[in-house]
């Protein structure tokens, strides 16, 4: 079984320049999730689908940042305009639903994108 | 809210058994996981707990008091492919997932 892809795997751009990242879930999975990793933190959560559908996004800086996910499958994540402090690396991630305990909250995570905003 | 909090860091030997704490506060809690990250990759599944109790799996296990709001992971036999950031994560019944910083494990020989 495929796991979770995502492109690119690093992206290097100056400040106020706009970038975009995409997530294909595994196949099956309703709900995707875009994280964001500081070195030395652990992934903070930016939005969650459920199918093509919001379920959170209340930590996501709505001024510069946006996501969609079209027919419920794959997703991409924008910044515009990047800032310094955006630099961190995206983890999209995925599960089979929600609410439903180890089957289907366990979250599969893709290999993530290294942003470095110079 | 929540609130996680875990050691920044611990050293451990090769053979030997280490434990990773975790403490939380939190509403609706779901259960909580334990994810293994090594350094430069995407985290991975550990170990998911619900009930109280022990739950083991090979060399690793994972406790939870509710009461409490603790958790522990368990690492026995340390090898050196042991060494990687562990991750505590609370899962709430709107199937979110709240990470904490993790606690990176660095095995000597």
């Amino acid at each position: 079984e495929a796991g979770v892809a995502q492109s690119p795997r690093y992206k290097i751009i100056e400040k106020r320049q706009s970038v975009a990242f995409w997530c294909n879930p595994i196949s099956g999975h309703a709900t995707l999730y875009w994280y964001q990793q500081i070195l030395g933190q652990g992934p903070k959560l930016l939005i969650q689908f459920q199918n093509n559908g919001v379920v959170d996004d209340s930590q996501l800086p709505k001024d510069r940042f946006s996501a969609e996910r079209l027919k419920g499958v794959d997703s991409t994540l924008k910044i515009q305009p990047a800032k310094l402090e955006d630099s961190a690396v995206y983890l999209c991630a995925s599960s089979l639903g929600i609410g439903g305990g180890i089957n289907t909250d366990t979250q599969y995570f893709g290999p993530g994108t290294r942003l470095t905003v110079l | 809210g929540q609130n996680i909090d875990q050691p920044t860091e611990m050293t451990a030997t090769e053979g030997a058994i280490v434990q990773i704490n975790c403490t939380y506060q939190t509403s609706g809690f779901n259960g909580l996981f334990w994810y293994q990250q090594h350094a430069g990759e995407a985290p991975t599944f550990l170990s998911y707990n619900v009930l109280d109790g022990l739950e083991e799996k090979g060399r690793f296990s994972s406790f939870l008091s509710r009461s409490k709001g603790y958790s522990y992971l368990l690492l026995k036999e340390l090898q050196m492919k042991d060494s990687a950031s562990y991750l505590c994560a609370v899962n709430t019944n709107a199937g979110k997932s709240t990470f904490g910083d993790g606690t990176t494990l660095t095995v000597k020989p």
